[in-house]
């Protein structure tokens, strides 16, 4: 599978802006990239995916660079309930093996009051 | 809809006992993800289903660990003589098919062996 790097920890204020970084340089054509998020004691919770354009949603938006390398999970304004360890994942479209998710560290995202 | 629905919360067994989670994936998913997150780890992969069919139990075990999704009923995680290692936290995920939708979690079984 398809490698991703993301920082092990970032702080944000509430009501601001959130910038999550993820690097995937051995990204292939066929990579999709997903991004989960897991608050304290509960399940992974689905925020956003895309494979070559940036996307929206109404929790956040997905910027993708234009050489697939690196993407950014942005949450537009950060409130308390944001707090969780945020996970990027490489999926690739179409084959067996690779159906299942594969969660990596992830980000702890901390949200200061 | 209710989601993906897993029971029980929270589940306590004795070495050597026998452990059944349960997974009720979201109504028209087909397709069903188990994972285990140890403490103080990461989630790993254990096993996906169809119904009635095991596609991918690469995550699992082998010994001890079964798993199926019986064309009615929900899906079952079973965890044979159970040791301290397994204590873990179980999620279960679902999805409506194999492309690339996101998946659906469950907020888990936390089986603790004592």
């Amino acid at each position: 599978d398809a490698k991703t790097t993301q920082p092990n920890s970032m702080e944000s204020n509430e009501e601001e802006p959130v910038h999550l970084p993820c690097n995937h340089s051995t990204i292939s054509g066929t990579d999709y990239i997903h991004w989960y998020r897991q608050l304290p004691s509960q399940g992974p919770e689905y925020v956003i995916h895309g494979l070559t354009s940036n996307v929206n949603n109404r929790m956040a938006s997905l910027a993708i660079a234009e050489d697939r390398k690196s993407s950014t999970l942005i949450l537009h304004r950060a409130t308390l309930r944001d707090a969780a360890v945020y996970y990027c994942i490489l999926r690739a479209w179409g084959s067996g093996s690779a159906r299942q998710l594969t969660f990596g560290s992830g980000t702890q995202l901390t949200v200061l009051p | 809809n209710a989601g993906v629905m897993q029971n029980p919360r929270h589940l306590v067994r004795r070495r050597g006992q026998e452990a059944r989670l349960r997974c009720s994936p979201m109504k028209g998913h087909s397709h069903v993800y188990w994972y285990r997150q140890l403490p103080e780890e990461g989630l790993k992969f254990m096993v996906y289903l169809q119904k009635e069919n095991i596609i991918d139990e690469s995550g699992m075990p082998k010994e001890r660990f079964s798993a199926e999704f019986p064309k009615e009923g929900p899906s079952i995680l079973r965890i044979q003589q159970v040791v301290r290692g397994d204590s873990a936290a179980y999620f279960c995920a679902s999805s409506p098919s194999d492309r690339n939708y996101g998946y659906t979690f469950g907020s888990g079984t936390r089986l603790t062996v004592v």
